[in-house]
């Protein structure tokens, strides 16, 4: 069974304090691994699609890096703005993503 | 352009009600599924649909139903609401051959007394 864990569950910076989120999966063949932000009462926002080991993408002051078994996803000097819960997911065949619990991080000012 | 709309926004159900929760998008994507979200637990695959008239189940797809008559809708169907159906939902779409990004709705938070 496909498995998506991230850590921590909850993540306060101080603004200006970089950090990185971690993403592990365990599944049968990986085609693509994907990092969301969700705002409170909102739905998900796509950000990145990594396919391979050693692919990085970068947006803003986010960078999600990814290997055979995790992936990062990097805040770089965090404004209050970038307060969201971040959610993994993989996807093992075309029709299905399977979703981590997500961090959520808090930046404040 | 709207994307993935969602109504209601709030239920409140009874246990052994009936309701439906609408999905639409104006962006004629092919590929449309409904998640639901619990707290401490990742999203979950309820039902999804590659086109009009073809759906199938997802991970948790008991006590619900849906149907695709049209690209623009996917409406799903609790028949007799229990409260482990206490949840938020949200419905996503993409182009069916882009398996990359999925565009959500807002979502639909439903409480079963």
């Amino acid at each position: 069974e496909d498995q998506v864990t991230q850590s921590p569950e909850a993540l306060r910076l101080q603004e200006g304090e970089s950090s990185s989120l971690n993403c592990s999966y365990t599944v049968s063949g990986l085609r693509g691994l994907f990092w969301y932000r969700q705002d409170p009462g909102k739905g998900p926002e796509f950000l990145f699609t990594l396919y391979s080991a050693g692919e990085e993408k970068e947006k803003e002051r986010l960078k999600a890096t990814l290997t055979k078994k995790e992936s990062f996803l990097h805040i770089t000097a965090p404004k209050p703005e970038d307060s969201a819960t971040y959610l993994c997911a993989v996807r093992t065949n075309d029709y299905k993503l399977s979703f981590g619990a997500g961090t959520t991080v808090t930046v404040r000012a | 352009n709207a994307g993935v709309t969602q109504t209601p926004k709030f239920q409140v159900l009874k246990t052994g009600q009936s309701m439906t929760l609408q999905c639409a998008q104006d962006m004629n994507h092919e590929y449309m599924s409904w998640y639901r979200q619990d707290p401490g637990m990742g999203l979950r695959l309820i039902h999804y649909s590659v086109g009009a008239g073809i759906t199938d189940q997802g991970e948790v797809p008991n006590g619900y139903n849906v149907s695709r008559s049209t690209t623009e809708d996917f409406p799903l169907r609790l028949l007799s609401a229990a409260p482990s159906q206490t949840s938020v939902y949200f419905c996503a779409s993409r182009p069916i051959q882009n398996t990359g990004e999925l565009f959500f709705g807002e979502g639909s938070r439903l409480t079963v007394l």
